[in-house]
């Protein structure tokens, strides 16, 4: 069955220092999408892209962060001048289409852990 | 807040048990999702309901939506040790927007 994968799994990084995660979506997918878990807490949505450019963003999302899909087939996050509360776990997911009359099944990957020291 | 809650926040049952757990919500939404998540794992989709459904099967899942009274459960019949793990329900919320809205969960130990 197709599937959503991300790398890193894990990543420690120094605060203050860059990183990017790094996700390959579902291939026939349109959408795609970055949410974060933070340890002990719900998952929230951060941000969607469809056609090349943010669709969607959270408060959540703020300059920090940003999104690109610099190919084909990679859906990437970047997370500038990394803070202590960026520690996370971070989900990729993606779907096919959005809408809202049809079914929007949207798939997560296993999510890269951010640890942020 | 316009997220709902899941309940029970946790839930201890036998193998063989079945297990319900519910799902509420505050605005009207599109479809509603049920996801599983093993400790410090992945998200697992497990059901999708749309909102004019009002009952869905897989497997051994049975969901239901209940619109009027917004909420949804899930039960799992015939428990196994395996199906220990967090269950989620994620709104779509019928707002226009493609963000998924997550409960806090229910944390599903199932003892053999």
């Amino acid at each position: 069955e197709p599937e959503v994968t991300q790398t890193p799994s894990h990543q420690v990084t120094q605060m203050g220092q860059e990183v990017i995660l790094r996700c390959v979506p579902i291939s026939n997918h349109l959408y795609f999408y970055w949410y974060r878990q933070i340890l002990g807490q719900k998952v929230e949505f951060l941000v969607s892209f469809y056609n090349n450019e943010i669709s969607e963003k959270s408060e959540i999302f703020d300059d920090q962060f940003s999104v690109e899909r610099p190919d084909g087939s990679n859906f990437t996050l970047k997370i500038r001048s990394t803070k202590l509360e960026d520690s996370a776990m971070y989900f990729c997911a993606s779907s096919e289409t959005w809408s809202q009359v049809l079914e929007n099944t949207i798939y997560f990957g296993e999510g890269s852990w951010l640890t942020v020291v | 807040s316009q997220q709902g809650e899941e309940d029970p926040q946790a839930l201890s049952i036998q193998e063989g048990e079945n297990a319900t757990m519910n799902c509420s919500y505050k605005t009207s939404i599109n479809n509603l999702q049920w996801y599983r998540q093993n400790s410090g794992r992945g998200l697992v989709h497990l059901i999708l309901i749309r909102s004019n459904e009002r009952e869905k099967h897989s497997g051994r899942l049975r969901v239901t939506l209940d619109t009027s009274k917004k909420s949804s459960s899930l039960l799992i019949t015939a428990s196994r040790a395996a199906d220990t793990a967090s269950y989620f329900c994620a709104r779509d919320m019928d707002t226009g927007r493609r963000a998924l809205t997550f409960g806090s969960g229910t944390r599903l130990q199932v003892q053999p």
